[in-house]
Formats: C-alpha cells, structure tokens, sequence
C-alpha cells in the first residue's frame, strides 16, 4: 500500500482478554517499529524488527507483550491479560534501512490503534 | 538514562509570527535526529530527519539544526500559519534505541 496500515483503528476490550494489533508498513520496508502512547504521556518505543528478526525487546511493558513479523512484512503486537493501564495509542512505523542507527532511515507512521481496556 | 525534553511545552502564537521549538537530549551517542508533526487523533508525520554529520535541514518554512556538543535541536518554523496547529515531537535514535520528547502543543492563531 501507500502507507503504513494498521488495524484495528480502534479496539474496546475487558481486562483480562487478549488483543491483536495487526501493522502492514510500507511495501519494501525492511525495518518495522512498534510504540506506545498512553494519554497525557510521551511517546514509548516497545520494539523493533530487522527483517523478522528483532534484535531488542527489552522495551517491551511486561512479558505479556509480544510481537512478531513474519516474512519481511506484516507485524502482529500481541497484548494477553489485558489491564486498563494497556489503554494507549499503539503506533506502527516503518522505514526502508535494515539497521535502526542508520542515518537516513525515516520512519513512516501509521494512523495507530487506540486501545481501551474497560 | 537517556532523556528527550522539550521546551515549551505548549506555544500559542498569532498567524505570521516566526517561532522555534527546543529539544534537548542526554547522552550524545546520536545517530540522527528527528522531528515529527502529530495532528489529533493521526498519526505521526515525518518533518525532517538531521545525521548525526550534519548540522541542519531545511524543507519549506521549516529549518532544523543539531548541535551534538551541547545535546540541542531546535525546529524553527518561518511565517506561521493556523494550519501549523499541531503537536511537534522530537525523536533521537541511537543504535538500538529510539526516544522521543514529550512534544510541544502549538496552535497558531488566525
């Protein structure tokens, strides 16, 4: 597609359900990132993928965070338990560099999900 | 820690005026630096993205610079305009790391 697509665009869950958020970046774009934005707060980098690869989840919340990306494209941000302190924005991007640090890697967003966990 | 701040953290300037936005980062290990526009309810937009070699970019009314010594970019917009109203987040990326500011609100008014 043209840009980063994410679904759903928005997610009303009871605590304890598990959620999937589902990101497809841009066509050809090698390097997938995942962030959170709880109301009131700053942006939250959660994690990042290298192809299917992700070098650091140490940004992840908790252990019931996980993601994965399965070939090279679509990335699913998978959320299990779920607690009221989940309810954020979670935003998808991607960016055409394999290696986070390289210099020209722009990083396009996605429109996120906003979640909400009653 | 690695910490990303942002002064002010809300701006209300009349339609016309020139303005600049402040980001300040800890620890210089950068690769890049990068501003983005958040519109509510949107997503983020990519502003302008500054190497860790340079010193500044420029697109439009926009100009940012970067001054690893002292840990400072600043975004300076020329001629504001009310469609500028937004949020503008700054974003440093180390190797493996990518940290953003709080923001800046600004809304410009007509």
């Amino acid at each position: 597609g043209a840009g980063v697509s994410q679904s759903p665009s928005n997610k009303v869950t009871e605590k304890g359900k598990d959620v999937e958020l589902r990101c497809d970046p841009i066509s050809g774009h090698t390097a997938l990132y995942w962030y959170r934005q709880s109301l009131g707060q700053g942006l939250e980098f959660l994690i990042y993928f290298q192809g299917n690869s992700a070098p650091d989840k140490s940004g992840l919340p908790s252990d019931r965070f996980s993601a994965e990306r399965t070939g090279g494209s679509v990335s699913t941000l998978t959320i299990q338990r779920t607690q009221q302190e989940d309810s954020a924005v979670y935003l998808c991007a991607s960016s055409p560099g394999v290696v986070l640090a390289r210099a020209k890697n722009i990083q396009y967003f996605g429109a996120g999900t906003r979640l909400s966990v009653l | 820690k690695q910490e990303v701040t942002q002064i002010p953290a809300a701006l209300s300037v009349p339609e016309g005026e020139n303005l600049v936005l402040n980001c300040s980062f800890t620890d210089s290990a950068i690769y890049n630096l990068q501003w983005f526009r958040q519109d509510p309810g949107k997503g983020l937009t990519s502003l302008l993205l500054i190497q860790s070699s340079q010193r500044e970019q420029t697109s439009g009314r926009l100009n940012a610079s970067l001054d690893k010594s002292s840990g400072r970019s600043t975004l300076y917009i020329a001629a504001s305009q009310p469609g500028d109203s937004a949020t503008y987040l700054c974003a440093k990326t180390s190797y493996d790391k990518v940290i953003f500011g709080p923001g800046t609100s600004l809304s410009v008014i007509p």
